[in-house]
C-alpha cells in the first residue's frame, strides 16, 4: 500500500482481555517497528523487526506483550491479560531512506483503552 | 533515562514570525537527528533530518541546526503558518534505533 495501515483505529476492552493490533507496512520495507505513545509523551520503542525476525524486543514492557511478523510483511502486536496501564496509542512504523537518513514512516496508530 | 529531551511542552507564535523548537540529547553516538510533526488522530510524519556530520539542513521554510558540542538541535520555521500548528517531536537515531522526545505543541496564531 501507499502508507502504513493500522487496524483497528480504536479498541476498547476490559481489564484481563486479550487484544491484537495489526500493522500493514509500506510495500518493500523490510524493517518494521512498534511504538507506544501515552498522553503527553513521545513514542516509546517496543520492538523492531528486520524481515520475519525480531531484531530487538528490548522495549516490550513484560511477557504479556509479544509481536509476530510471520511472512515479513504484516505484523501483529498481541497483548494478553490487558491492564488499565496498557491504555495508549500503539504506533507502527516501517523504515526507508530519505537523504541518507533511515526514516520511520508511521501509521495513524491504534488507540487502546482498557477499562 | 530520557536520551532526547524537549523541555518546552508548548510554544505560541504569531503567523509570519519565526518558530524555534529546541531539543537536547545525551548520547554522542547518534548519527542522525530527525523532526516529526503530528496532527491529532494521525501518526507522526517525517519533516526534516540532519546528519551528525552537518550543522545545518534547510528544506523550504524549515531549517534544522545542530550544535554537537552542546548536544543541542533546533528547528526553525519561517514564516510560520497556521497550518504548522501541531506537535513536533525531535528524534535521534543510531543504526536502527530511534529515540523520541516528549514533543512541543506549536500554535501559530493567525
Amino acid at each position: 500500500g501507499a502508507g502504513v495501515s493500522q487496524t483497528p483505529s480504536n479498541k476498547v476492552t476490559e481489564k484481563g482481555k486479550y487484544v491484537e493490533l495489526r500493522c500493514d507496512p509500506i510495500s518493500g520495507h523490510t524493517a518494521l517497528y512498534w511504538y507506544r505513545q501515552s498522553l503527553g509523551q513521545g513514542p516509546e520503542f517496543l520492538i523492531y523487526f528486520q524481515g520475519t525476525g525480531a531484531a530487538d524486543d528490548s522495549g516490550l514492557p513484560n511477557d504479556r506483550f509479544f509481536a509476530v511478523r510471520p511472512e515479513g510483511s504484516v505484523s501483529t502486536l498481541k497483548i494478553q491479560r490487558t491492564e488499565r496501564g496498557d491504555s495508549a496509542v500503539y504506533l507502527c512504523a516501517s523504515s526507508g531512506r530519505a537523504s541518507g537518513a533511515n526514516v520511520l514512516t508511521f501509521g495513524a496508530g491504534s488507540r487502546l483503552t482498557v477499562l | 533515562d530520557q536520551q532526547v529531551k524537549q523541555n518546552s511542552p508548548s510554544l505560541s507564535v504569531q503567523e509570519g514570525r519565526i518558530s524555534i523548537l529546541n531539543c537536547d540529547y545525551t548520547n554522542s553516538m547518534f548519527d542522525y537527528f530527525l523532526w516529526y510533526k503530528k496532527y491529532p488522530a494521525e501518526g507522526p510524519t517525517f519533516l526534516i533530518s540532519i546528519s551528525s556530520i552537518k550543522d545545518k539542513n534547510e528544506d523550504g521554510r524549515f531549517t534544522v541546526f545542530l550544535n554537537k558540542s552542546a548536544k543541542h538541535l533546533s528547528l526553525h520555521i519561517v514564516p510560520s503558518q497556521p497550518g504548522d500548528s501541531a506537535v513536533y517531536f525531535c528524534a535521534a537515531s543510531t543504526g536502527n534505533q530511534f529515540y523520541f522526545g516528549t514533543g512541543t505543541s506549536l500554535t501559530v496564531i493567525p
